[in-house]
């Protein structure tokens, strides 16, 4: 019964290979999102998709492409993988109906995919 | 552009003492403020939250204050205990637009000694 799941937990691959890692929500939500966080434990918007549509698109490199084939997954492609991109990537979901305030915006995170690059 | 800072980076308190982290934001349009905690390997999760609409508001052993003239809001923790120790993370976004944006603080590193 968890609410947003990611898979896998851990990755472990090698500099110039393509990954990808899942995200699903079973909270009805319309919004998902893609953090990455750094060593220092900083944490920073990726990417959010609304009802399947890209609506925020912040500076990452276009080696990093988000999915959506249905309101309730959100997965995160990553070509040409980097040293710099180890990192942890968490996803996260809320329901947003834009102009209604306070109509629950909580977002809520999955558990994280520790990805390390070699 | 957008910005939160967050203080302090890292906090140590004993079991029973009250801690203070403190977050200023650049954005004026901002309105919504969360605090969400992580624990070692999880995720974040919210804690508590805040609207512009209001200064203040508790639960239980937390509270959150806003002052909206100042960009300031803060989070009080009182009677700490050990499990409380975590990281903490302040934010700050728009609930009218941007479709929920939050902005994150750099996070806090809290330690509660038995």
């Amino acid at each position: 019964d968890t609410a947003v799941s990611q898979t896998p937990k851990y990755l472990v691959t090698q500099m110039g290979n393509d990954k990808s890692i899942k995200c699903e929500q079973n909270l009805g939500h319309d919004t998902m999102y893609w953090y990455k966080q750094d060593s220092k434990k900083f944490l920073k918007i990726m990417f959010s998709y609304n009802n399947k549509e890209l609506i925020i698109n912040e500076t990452v490199p276009n080696r990093f492409s988000p999915k959506s084939p249905d309101k309730a997954h959100l997965n995160l492609h990553i070509n040409s993988l980097e040293l710099g991109d180890s990192a942890v990537y968490f996803c996260a979901s809320s329901q947003v109906t834009p102009g209604l305030a306070g109509v629950g915006r909580t977002q809520y995170f999955g558990p994280g995919t520790r990805l390390t690059v070699l | 552009g957008e910005n939160v800072e967050q203080h302090p980076s890292t906090l140590s308190v004993q079991e029973g003492d009250s801690a203070v982290i403190k977050c200023t934001y650049s954005d004026s349009a901002s309105n919504y403020f969360p605090w969400y905690k992580q624990e070692l390997g999880k995720g974040p999760q919210l804690i508590i939250d805040i609207r512009s609409n209001v200064g203040e508001k508790k639960d239980q052993r937390i509270a959150v204050t806003l002052n909206k003239t100042a960009k300031h809001f803060s989070l009080h923790i009182t009677e700490t205990q050990p499990e409380d120790s975590a990281v903490y993370f302040c934010a700050a976004g728009d609930e009218y637009g941007g479709y929920n944006k939050l902005i994150f603080g750099a996070g806090t590193r809290l330690a509660v000694h038995p």
